[in-house]
């Protein structure tokens, strides 16, 4: 079965801190990969996609995620955070040589102290 | 912007009731989704439809159908809701095609089933 993971239920840092949520899939083959974020009260947005090429992808509001075709991962970075980052935060994958379905792994819900 | 719509953001059935969630898109997208979210389980995928008319069971399809009838609109549907149904739904649409596509997702509908 198709199977994405994320490796914290529940971050919490301080503004400023940096940021690594990690994410890790488990199946061959040619993937897109996707990070979403979740708001209070908002519907899932993207944050950033990887689909073929520089593995090192940015996406809005200074976060970026580094494909590791190696490993199966493709966490999420951000060098410094701000108390507006508290949010939660999905990892998904498609793949291309299977359906058109995206699987989401099962968010990390982040909480910025200011 | 694409905009994909549901129809209502609370909703309050009791249980044994049919209950119908409506979704709309206004970007002639091939694909619709339809996830619940739970807490600590991420999305999970219900059903989904790649072309009018056309379905496809999810990871956790039972007590649930859909419809489309219209390439814009994929219901949901509810055949006799349960208590353990009570969660937040998500449709969602994507173009077709391998890669260069992302998931773009309604504002939710949270159901309660009583």
């Amino acid at each position: 079965a198709q199977s994405v993971s994320q490796h914290n239920h529940h971050v919490i840092l301080s503004e400023a801190a940096s940021l690594e949520l990690g994410c890790n899939y488990s199946y061959g083959g040619t993937v897109n990969l996707f990070w979403y974020v979740q708001y209070p009260g908002q519907h899932l947005q993207l944050l950033l996609k990887y689909f073929s090429g520089d593995p090192l992808v940015k996406g809005i509001k200074g976060f970026e995620a580094e494909f590791i075709k190696s490993k199966f991962s493709f966490n999420l970075r951000k060098p410094s955070v701000q108390w507006s980052d508290t949010a939660e935060y999905f990892c998904a994958v498609r793949r291309e040589d299977y359906g058109q379905n995206f699987v989401f792994g099962p968010g990390t819900r982040l909480s910025v102290l200011p | 912007d694409v905009k994909v719509t549901q129809s209502s953001r609370y909703l309050v059935k009791r249980t044994g009731e049919k209950v119908f969630l409506e979704c709309v898109q206004d970007m002639d997208h091939e694909n619709m989704f339809w996830y619940r979210q739970d807490p600590g389980l991420g999305l999970r995928l219900i059903y989904f439809s790649y072309d009018v008319k056309m379905k496809e069971k999810g990871d956790i399809p039972e007590g649930y159908s859909v419809s489309r009838e219209k390439k814009e609109r994929f219901s949901l549907i509810l055949e006799s809701a349960s208590t353990n149904q009570t969660s937040m739904y998500l449709c969602a649409s994507s173009l077709s095609g391998a890669g260069l596509t992302e998931a773009f997702f309604g504002q939710g509908t949270r159901l309660t089933v009583v």
